[in-house]
Formats: C-alpha cells, structure tokens, sequence
C-alpha cells in the first residue's frame, strides 16, 4: 500500500481556510486519495476523494498536484466543529478494500 | 436517513461470554467491514464482506466470525471474548467494493471485556 505522511498537528483560526498536506509519493497511476476526518473517538467521516483532477463537495476541496505525489485538503472556512483529526489515505484497486489510517493530523481551530 | 447503525454502542462484559455486535445499513450496500481502534495501532480491519454470503478476513481475524446473510446486516461475534479484545469497533459500509466509492462508517461500539 502507499504510505501517506502527514504533519502530526496543525492550528488554524475560526474562519480562515485550513490546508492540510499529505504526501504520498509512491502512489501508483489507479490508486484513489481519501480523506476522513475522526472527532474525538466518533466513527470515521468521509470528507472527499480523487483520482487525477481537483475535487470539490460542500464540504471541503482536494487539490492534487500533477505528479500525483502529494494533495491539500482545503476546509475554506473552518469553525470550531473542524477541529478532528484529518486522515489521508491512499486506496489500492484490489484486495480487501480495507482504508489504512495513519496517524493523521491533528486540526485544531481556534477562536 | 441514510445510515450505519451499530449496537451495542457500549458494552461490558467477562471473558468467554459469547457476544454479538450489530451492524446494520440502509443504503442498499454491497460491501461492508469491521475494524477495531486501539489506542497507537490505528484502526485494522477485522474482517469484510463483498456481498451477501461473501466474506473475507481481514489483518486481524482472530477470536472473530462474522455472516453476511442479508444484504443490510453483517454482525461481528466474539464467541469466547478476552480482555485484548477491548476495543473501539466499527462497522463500514459502500455500494460496492470498488475504490472508487467511499466507505461510510458507523458511530462505534466500546467493547470491554473484563
């Protein structure tokens, strides 16, 4: 599987955009970058996927570089409710489809 | 409302009783799966099921079973549970197995097995 790296913290202000980085550099041309986020010890929330392109949904934005070697996550206007650890996660095409969380970064929004 | 519900949400019990976790969804998915969380070990799947009557182990496949014998439903059971079976579980689900869609999780199940 293709291992993520990720900064282990990050804080950001109420009401800024939150950019969160993953590096995933050996990720193969049919592997999918996930993003889930986990408040406190509640089950996983999917936030957004993609393939090549930049994505966006309602709740965030995926910007992949051309490479495909690392991606940003974009919360564009963070509340406290953000505040989650945000896991980055690399989907391999076959196999037991099982989703490998690392260790995440830990978003803190502040007031 | 389209869900993943589990049940118990929180449980304890002694070693060796026989126990049953719930898992259920209403989005009319084909695959779902069971992972635990331990404090520094992330979350590793237990075991996952691609489709009615289909299931598979996962990493960490010992001390569980789990049937698949209707589409909505996939119960994980601990026959004979011991203390390393403590945990924080979650049951997943997604239309099909194929990356491409996203997996949805439940809110957890606290097992302590004392």
């Amino acid at each position: 599987d293709a291992k993520t790296t990720q900064p282990t913290s990050m804080d950001c202000a109420e009401g800024r955009a939150a950019n969160l980085p993953c590096n995933h550099s050996t990720i193969s041309g049919n592997e999918y970058v996930y993003w889930y986020r986990q408040i406190h010890s509640q089950g996983p929330q999917y936030i957004i996927h993609g393939l090549k392109n930049n994505e966006t949904n309602e709740m965030a934005s995926l910007i992949i570089t051309e490479d495909r070697k690392s991606s940003t996550l974009i919360l564009p206007h963070a509340t406290l409710r953000d505040t989650a650890v945000y896991y980055c996660i690399v989907r391999v095409v076959q196999g037991a489809q099982k989703l490998v969380f690392g260790q995440g970064t830990r978003l803190t929004i502040n007031p | 409302e389209a869900q993943v519900t589990q049940n118990p949400r929180y449980l304890i019990t002694v070693t060796g009783k026989k126990l049953t976790v719930t898992c259920s969804q209403n989005m009319n998915h084909e695959y779902m799966s069971w992972y635990r969380q331990d404090p520094g070990l992330g979350l590793r799947q237990i075991y996952y099921s691609m489709n009615v009557e289909v299931t598979d182990k996962g990493d960490v496949p010992e001390g569980y079973k789990v049937s698949r014998k209707e589409k909505r439903n996939f119960p994980l059971i601990l026959e004979s549970p011991s203390p390393n079976q403590t945990s924080l579980y979650f049951c997943a689900s997604s239309l099909s197995f194929s990356p491409i869609y996203e997996q949805y999780f439940g809110p957890g199940t606290r097992l302590t097995v004392t």
